[in-house]
């Protein structure tokens, strides 16, 4: 299993606050993502990373923002949480070459009341 | 933008029969991966395939990859409770992004 690490696990909190969900990895991966999950649906893909200080959005339009200023963290926030962010988001990383892998973290379960 | 169907969505199946699940992508890629995700729990990585005609076994997993790499499928055997999951293909174009199939959730009927 990959070192990929996303905390916390399970954020409840109110509409209107700010949050980051955190997300690292040891393995030294350029290439880090973040994903959005509903329950049973498919994963979308919301931001990614190709190295320290890149990033961009990726194919769902997302309020988060993100930034890489250190290789190994992938930091996710929201300013202004709303209900309809209420989801599940999923780290990953993957290293430089086309044929790598690409691992996941454990995820945040995050439900905006 | 490229997309990766996977079908079918569902499939409910009876302990010890075989099932396939296929990935369809509109475009050629660079390489497929699968991964398995347990009810509750993340994306696990199963394996990549990235040569035109591969075929890798794991166990009573059989992964093959097509001809003009564009389609793929996974094959399980004598199917088990500790399958039970929802299956995602992944395609990759070679710009280190992967577009997700929208999965095969996979129940076993003991």
């Amino acid at each position: 299993e990959a070192d990929i690490y996303q905390t916390p696990r399970y954020l409840v909190i109110g509409t209107g606050k700010k949050i980051t969900l955190e997300c690292s990895q040891t393995m030294g991966h350029d290439k880090m993502y973040w994903y959005q999950q509903d329950p049973g649906m498919e994963l979308h893909l919301i931001h990614y990373s190709y190295g320290v200080n890149s990033t961009e959005k990726g194919d769902l339009s997302s309020e988060s923002t993100v930034s890489r200023i250190r290789t190994e963290h992938f930091p996710l926030t929201l300013e202004s949480a709303r209900p309809s962010h209420t989801s599940q988001y999923l780290c990953a990383s993957r290293s430089g070459g086309r044929t790598d892998t690409q691992y996941f973290g454990p995820g945040t379960r995050l439900t905006v009341l | 933008g490229q997309q990766v169907m996977q079908i079918p969505q569902y499939q409910h199946v009876q302990e010890g029969e075989d099932f396939t699940t296929y990935c369809n992508s509109s475009t050629t890629l660079s390489n497929i991966q699968w991964y398995k995700q347990r009810p509750g729990g993340h994306p696990v990585f199963l394996i990549q395939l990235v040569k035109s005609g591969e075929v890798k076994k794991q166990k009573r997993l059989t992964f093959q990859f097509g001809e003009a790499k564009k389609n793929s499928s996974l094959h399980i055997t004598a199917t088990q409770t500790t399958d039970v999951g929802t299956y995602f293909c992944a395609g990759d174009q070679g710009d280190y992004k992967l577009s997700f199939g929208a999965g095969t959730t996979v129940t076993v009927r003991a």
